[in-house]
């Protein structure tokens, strides 16, 4: 079955530490890959995304991540995270039901990781 | 660019009745939109899919003809939750996707509470 899963749940760190988010997804071939962040309440913010070419993608905020073929993941990554980094953060994948060219399938979310951003 | 607004952001029902939440795409042409439901610290989970003119693919467990989808023009859905139960209570995202484009923008969300 096609999935994205996200294993941490919580994660905690604090102010100035690197942070590393995982995700980890089950598809045939390669999908479009996305990092989101969710503020309490609020909407989809788009950290950065992955359709093809360079494996490392660079995003806004100082966040980065890495379309991994062989692991199948496409982990987040910051090298020093701030206060206001906290939030929920989904990892969210597209193409997994035969998306192609003009295809207009939805996305696919992992379950979340809550970070939480110690003084 | 690529803004889509939601509304309302908030909005609280008797249960029986029906409420209907727009998603609009502010400064492009949105050929497919997209509604999410998320329940309380837990995931987005696709409901539907909606293009301009015709009708909504519906998630496999989604109820059609509770979630009624419109997608009348190519700026405009809408979503009316039908005869509105209190475990209809969540939180509605939508996004819009730009033909020939893989990337998808979403809304700010509509908080819904059935009392």
């Amino acid at each position: 079955a096609q999935s994205v899963t996200q294993p941490d749940i919580h994660i905690t760190v604090s102010e100035g530490a690197s942070l590393e988010l995982r995700c980890n997804y089950s598809y045939g071939a390669t999908p479009y890959l996305f990092w989101y962040a969710q503020s309490p309440g609020q909407g989809l913010q788009l950290l950065l995304k992955y359709f093809s070419g360079d494996t490392l993608v660079q995003g806004i905020k100082g966040f980065e991540a890495e379309f991994k073929r062989s692991q199948s993941s496409f982990n987040l990554r910051k090298p020093s995270v701030h206060w206001s980094d906290a939030a929920e953060y989904f990892c969210a994948v597209g193409g997994l039901r035969g998306w192609s060219g003009g295809g207009a399938d939805g996305l696919t979310f992992g379950k979340g990781t809550h970070l939480i951003i110690q003084p | 660019g690529a803004v889509v607004s939601q509304h309302p952001s908030r909005v609280i029902c008797k249960s029986g009745t029906s409420v209907k939440i727009e998603c609009r795409s502010l400064d492009f042409q949105a050929t497919t939109m997209f509604w999410y439901r998320q329940f309380p610290k837990q995931s987005l989970m696709l409901m539907a899919t909606s293009n301009e003119g015709s009708k909504a693919t519906y998630e496999q467990g989604v109820e059609k003809d509770k979630f009624l989808i419109n997608h009348a023009s190519l700026t405009l859905s809408t979503l009316t939750v039908t005869s509105a139960h209190p475990e209809d209570s969540s939180f509605y995202i939508c996004s819009a996707k730009l033909g020939g484009t893989y990337e998808q923008y979403f809304g700010p969300g509509t908080r819904l509470t059935v009392t």
